[in-house]
């Protein structure tokens, strides 16, 4: 159980379009969804936080016009990464949560791996 | 910021052997995990140690917790080659924050 599934698990695009990431809880309610990026042999690093039919919460430094996320039901989220530019090519990551676990519960998804042109 | 520093970055051990990868940390916390990661892949939970506890056990995972010198270690005994992996351990205090990582190479 808790599975959490993302697609795609790797795209690349041109610079200047948007890319969206899906993340799905596949056997659960998601109450609340991460997001976190890694760069190539670096840490996670959260961005943002989102609870099922409200604004995300973003980290400091993380542009909340840039990364746009909805998490418009209980079993999916979406990052879009608008404008994309070569410095946003990085693993994408996200995790769910929900309500019985805790937020100190996330089930992590595969990761996306963006590659900007 | 960088809640968690692991050591070594890298460890490079022969097939059977132990291996172990200390975590540091700066602020309280209400529990440390531990994951690893495939090369390109997800995250796979491994072991959780809430504040108050100081030692789990799980197959051949040993996780210690020092919350007075807010440390942490994760012993893997009798390494295979498919512990191949990286290594982060992860604090949490209302939000999960991940460590440096230690990069696992198990030689068979």
């Amino acid at each position: 159980g808790a599975v959490v599934s993302q697609h795609p698990s790797w795209v690349i695009c041109k610079s200047g379009t948007s890319v969206k990431i899906e993340c799905r809880s596949l056997d659960f309610q998601a109450t609340t969804m991460f997001w976190y990026r890694q760069f190539p042999k670096q840490s996670l690093m959260l961005m943002a936080t989102s609870n099922e039919g409200s604004k995300a919460t973003y980290e400091q430094g993380v542009e909340k016009d840039k990364f746009l996320i909805n998490h418009a039901s209980l079993t999916l989220s979406t990052l879009t990464v608008t404008s994309a530019h070569p410095e946003d090519s990085s693993f994408y990551i996200c995790s769910a949560s929900w309500s019985g676990g805790g937020p100190d519960t996330q089930y992590f998804g595969p990761g996306t791996r963006l590659t900007v042109l | 910021s960088q809640q968690g520093e692991e050591d070594p970055q890298a460890l490079s051990i022969q097939e059977g052997e132990n291996a172990t990868m200390n975590c540091s940390y700066k602020t309280s916390i209400n529990n440390l995990q531990w994951y690893r990661q495939n090369s390109g892949r997800g995250l796979v939970h491994l072991i959780l140690i809430r504040s108050n506890e100081r030692e789990k056990h799980s197959g051949r995972l040993r996780v210690t917790l020092d919350t007075s010198k807010k440390s942490s270690s994760l012993l893997i005994t009798a390494s295979r080659a498919a512990d191949t992996a990286s290594y982060f351990c992860a604090t949490y205090s209302e939000k999960l924050t991940f460590g440096t990582g230690t990069r696992l190479t198990i030689i068979p």
